[in-house]
């Protein structure tokens, strides 16, 4: 158990269903962060949150929408998806910055996303 | 931007034998910190070694180790002692001193081979 719990493990949704990531850490961190990982090209940052601020949003489409109620959860909302964004979701989290920096960041074990 | 490059898209090695896993990465920052993950079939990804930048000293733990040449921005990583369990990808990760981005490699694959 790394500290880090994405919840639902395997995903499997059509294009016009609406679904919701979770991610919930245990570490006292106050960063949180999503990645986006597909094949063959390297993970991809899309969303940063410091203190439950949205700090970074990396040109990610409007059919991702995150959440972050308080420090400890983190939400990635779905809707209208397509399936090219069919991908492993990982979210990590980290102290803020240079201890953020420092010790890297503590990731969950991803939820693998299918869009059909 | 930084940017991180692994150019072994895939690599092999016997078990008790040791490889090295190439990254070289390009940035105009002088202070930050490199890292090494590990992401096994199970997909999390795990912290093998991290290297500050400021320390010229190369960074070890047990059978992993990293040759660090900041001038030339490279950082590979050395197995020593191979096993079985080491198969999985590799990603080198690199991250500023504000700490708010780290960023990736395309990744290794390494099989442990008996």
């Amino acid at each position: 158990e790394t500290g880090v719990t994405q919840t639902p493990r395997h995903l499997v949704m059509g294009m016009t269903n609406k679904k919701s990531l979770k991610c919930e850490q245990h570490l006292g961190h106050n960063a949180m962060y999503w990645y986006k990982q597909s094949a063959k090209k390297p993970l991809e940052l899309m969303f940063v949150y410091n203190f439950k601020e949205q700090t970074e949003n990396n040109s990610v489409p409007s059919r991702f929408s995150p959440e972050c109620p308080n420090s400890s959860h983190l939400f990635l909302h779905l809707h209208t998806l397509q399936p090219e964004d069919s991908a492993l979701y990982l979210c990590a989290s980290s102290q803020d910055g240079a201890q953020g920096a420092n010790y890297g960041y503590t990731f969950g074990s991803g939820t693998r996303l299918t869009v059909v | 931007a930084q940017t991180v490059t692994q150019s072994q898209p895939e690599m092999s090695v016997q078990e008790a034998e040791t490889v090295t896993l190439s990254c070289t990465y390009d940035t105009s920052e002088s202070n930050y910190y490199l890292f090494w993950y590990k992401q096994p079939p199970s997909r999390q990804m795990i912290l093998v070694i991290r290297q500050e930048a400021y320390k010229q000293q190369n960074a070890t733990e047990n059978r992993f180790s990293v040759n660090f040449q900041k001038a030339a921005k490279s950082f590979s990583l050395k197995i020593s002692d191979s096993q079985l369990g080491d198969t999985a990808m590799y990603f080198c990760a690199f991250i500023n001193n504000a700490g708010n981005m780290l960023t990736f490699g395309g990744g290794t694959r390494l099989m442990v081979k008996p």
